[in-house]
């Protein structure tokens, strides 16, 4: 059973445009939703995360977006830039503090061409 | 301040043989969690030890198994090798009490099973 879908598997977009990529989650349980960034031959890295508390969070060019009643959340970047290129992935986790186990989605490649 | 660190960086194996990874946390985290990359995948928790205890556990079989030293760091041990357990397997370190949801990721051990 897969708990959290990730869309679309890839992604093409061009410099300056924005990425969109959505997570839709199972468990109403899920109380936190990081998203990693993932570059070749490197580990997750922590991008922004969210609580079901509020509906968006921003961090520079990146957005989360959280939609409870419908069990989605999504991530913008806006002005897109060619660093951007990588895996991304959402997640999802149950219960507080840091001994938690996270749910991941399949990923997305994202090109961004220049 | 280094962060998470993982050895060895790649191996190679055979079908039934016996693998051992290791991993150092994050200077000042008490925690080691362990997922599972496939190829073109989101990881996959296996475990999660602290004070030298397994704490969580992810779906997988008992031929995974692991530890956690005085010192916090910890190896991920698997028996009887199959060819499905070729993976990147991904170090995660936090601090129990700390900021909810830094997880650290190492770079990964790719381990490929013939």
């Amino acid at each position: 059973q897969q708990q959290v879908k990730q869309s679309p598997q890839s992604l093409i977009v061009q410099k300056g445009g924005i990425s969109i990529i959505n997570c839709a989650y199972e468990n109403t349980a899920f109380d936190y939703f990081p998203w990693y960034q993932q570059f070749p031959g490197k580990g997750p890295a922590l991008l922004i995360a969210i609580r079901p508390d509020v509906s968006e969070k921003k961090e520079g060019r990146f957005t989360i977006s959280f939609n409870k009643s419908a069990k989605q959340f999504s991530l913008h970047i806006m002005d897109s830039q060619p660093g951007d290129s990588a895996t991304y992935f959402c997640a999802a986790s149950k219960g507080g503090g840091s001994n938690y186990k996270l749910t991941f989605g399949k990923g997305t490649l994202l090109t961004v061409n220049p | 301040d280094a962060g998470v660190t993982q050895s060895p960086t790649h191996l190679i194996k055979t079908r039934g043989q016996q693998v051992t990874l290791r991993c150092s946390p994050k200077s000042g985290h008490d925690t080691v969690s362990w997922y599972q990359q496939a190829l073109g995948q989101g990881p996959q928790f296996i475990f999660q030890y602290y004070e030298e205890e397994e704490r969580q556990r992810g779906n997988f079989p008992d031929r995974f198994s692991g530890h956690q030293f005085p010192n916090y760091s910890s190896e991920l041990n698997v028996n009887a090798l199959l060819l499905g357990d070729s993976a990147l397997y991904l170090c995660a370190s936090s601090l129990v009490g700390g900021r909810t949801g830094e997880l650290f990721f190492g770079e990964g051990s790719r381990l490929t099973v013939l």
